[in-house]
């Protein structure tokens, strides 16, 4: 089976804490987004990586970090500098010359 | 940023009614997407459309393009209970990032 997969699927945290979010994708892409979605609202992209070891900043990357040390896998660290890190976290990637994303099923995160 | 902004934000309508959303963006595009989410899932791609096309057809699915007016809309003829979900918009950054920027989305309920 070809896909994303994002693990966990709930995660709970204690503020102060950093925490992270795995991505793993076995379709030989090779660029790879994470997004933050807020309840009724579209989604606000964190970071995105299109080779191995290079990445970008989006549009709200403070208080996160990522790598990408391998190309199956981009994970997100979510340190507690994030202010407000309650959310739901989507993993995507796309394919070299496509224009479509594909997407894990998302780490719902809730800082206690 | 967000780039898309979906209308209505919410649709209800019985099952085997048509359902149309609407999306506008504020800057030049290359194609714009169309991503739907089961709740507490991730996005899936529906369709894309490039800035060159006015029409798209995919199943039930028509999509239409004005670049003019900077809108796109959405068809889905003759809905099913099981096309209850959340319908994002998505255009790209124009630039070489092959980032997506999405909508607020329009959530659908059809009503069986």
């Amino acid at each position: 089976d070809g896909g994303i997969t994002q693990s966990p699927k709930y995660l709970f945290r204690k503020e102060g804490q950093n925490v992270t979010l795995s991505c793993e994708q076995n379709l030989n892409h090779d660029a790879m987004y994470w997004y933050r979605q807020d309840p009724g609202q579209g989604l606000r992209l964190i970071y995105y990586s299109q080779i191995v070891n290079d990445f970008q900043k989006g549009d709200i990357a403070e208080g996160y970090s990522v790598s990408r040390e391998k190309k199956e896998s981009f994970p997100l660290t979510v340190t507690s500098a994030q202010k407000n890190p309650t959310a739901f976290y989507l993993c995507a990637s796309r394919e070299r010359g496509a224009d479509e994303q594909f997407f894990g099923p998302g780490t719902r995160l809730t800082v206690l | 940023s967000q780039q898309g902004e979906e209308d209505p934000q919410a649709l209800s309508i019985q099952e085997g009614e048509n359902a149309t959303m609407n999306c506008s963006y504020k800057t030049s595009i290359n194609n714009l997407q169309w991503y739907r989410q089961n709740s507490g899932r991730g996005l899936v791609h529906l369709i894309l459309i490039r800035s060159n096309e006015r029409e798209k057809h995919s199943g039930r699915l028509r999509v239409t393009l004005d670049t003019s007016k900077k809108s796109s809309s959405l068809l889905i003829t003759a809905s099913r209970a099981a096309d209850t979900a959340s319908y994002f918009c998505a255009t790209d950054a124009m630039d070489s990032s092959y980032k997506l920027i999405f909508g607020s989305g329009t959530r659908l309920l059809v009503r069986p």
